[in-house]
């Protein structure tokens, strides 16, 4: 069974241009989840989507970010102008709920690095 | 304040000793928390899932102290292999993971 899958897994970008990171969760799993880490800092939760739906995206930076995930399979996450401080590791998760107790299975992240 | 705290270490010990890290949690309301290693420029992988008091798999064993708000870890005849960085995560909803910065473990022959 695949795992999940990140594309690219590296960018690089100048300041104020778009990158869009994707994210193929394992089939099936309806919750997905995005993380960043900045470099020295902890694993930073950005949001959760069950199946289509948005279910808390509090920790979205700013609205330059924009997460997307259309028909409930891959999502999207997109940064636009990417700024210096986007610079970092961008992790994606699934998991499938199991009474509660699901388990997510990382992505091999994307590294972001904004010039 | 951070959510979770752990010591970053790096905690350097010799092959067979047992190591123990700790982990801070602030949410009282956190009822999960995870125990996940990650190698240098790879991804989190699950270590062990906490639950209730604790937990065990071979020579890993979790206690959960929620008295006192903290998760520990206790590798008991370390490997090589056992070097890594090891992330503590409290989960205080359905929605939310946190994670904690990280303990760097070394393993030495």
């Amino acid at each position: 069974e695949a795992g999940v899958t990140q594309f690219p897994s590296h960018s690089v970008i100048e300041k104020g241009q778009t990158v869009t990171l994707r994210c193929d969760p394992i089939s099936g799993h309806d919750n997905l989840y995005w993380y960043r880490r900045v470099m020295g800092k902890e694993i930073k939760f950005l949001l959760h989507f069950v199946k289509e739906s948005k279910q808390d995206e509090s920790g979205m930076p700013n609205n330059r970010f924009l997460a997307e995930r259309t028909g409930g399979t891959y999502s999207t996450l997109k940064v636009q102008p990417a700024e210096l401080e986007d610079s970092g590791v961008y992790f994606c998760a699934s998991s499938q709920a199991r009474g509660g107790r699901d388990i997510q299975y990382f992505g091999a992240g994307t590294r972001l690095s904004v010039l | 304040r951070k959510e979770v705290e752990q010591d970053p270490g790096p905690f350097n010990v010799p092959e067979g000793a047992t190591v123990a890290f700790n982990c801070t949690y602030s949410n009282s309301a956190s009822q999960s928390f995870f125990w996940y290693r990650q190698d240098c420029r790879k991804e989190p992988k699950l270590l062990m899932s906490v639950y209730s008091s604790g937990n065990e798999d071979g020579r890993f064993t979790a206690q959960l102290n929620r008295a006192s708000q903290y998760i520990s870890l206790l590798i008991r005849d370390s490997k090589l292999s056992d070097s890594a960085t090891y992330l503590c995560v409290a989960r205080p909803n359905f929605n939310k993971f946190y994670f904690g910065s990280g303990t760097k473990l070394n393993v030495k022959p």
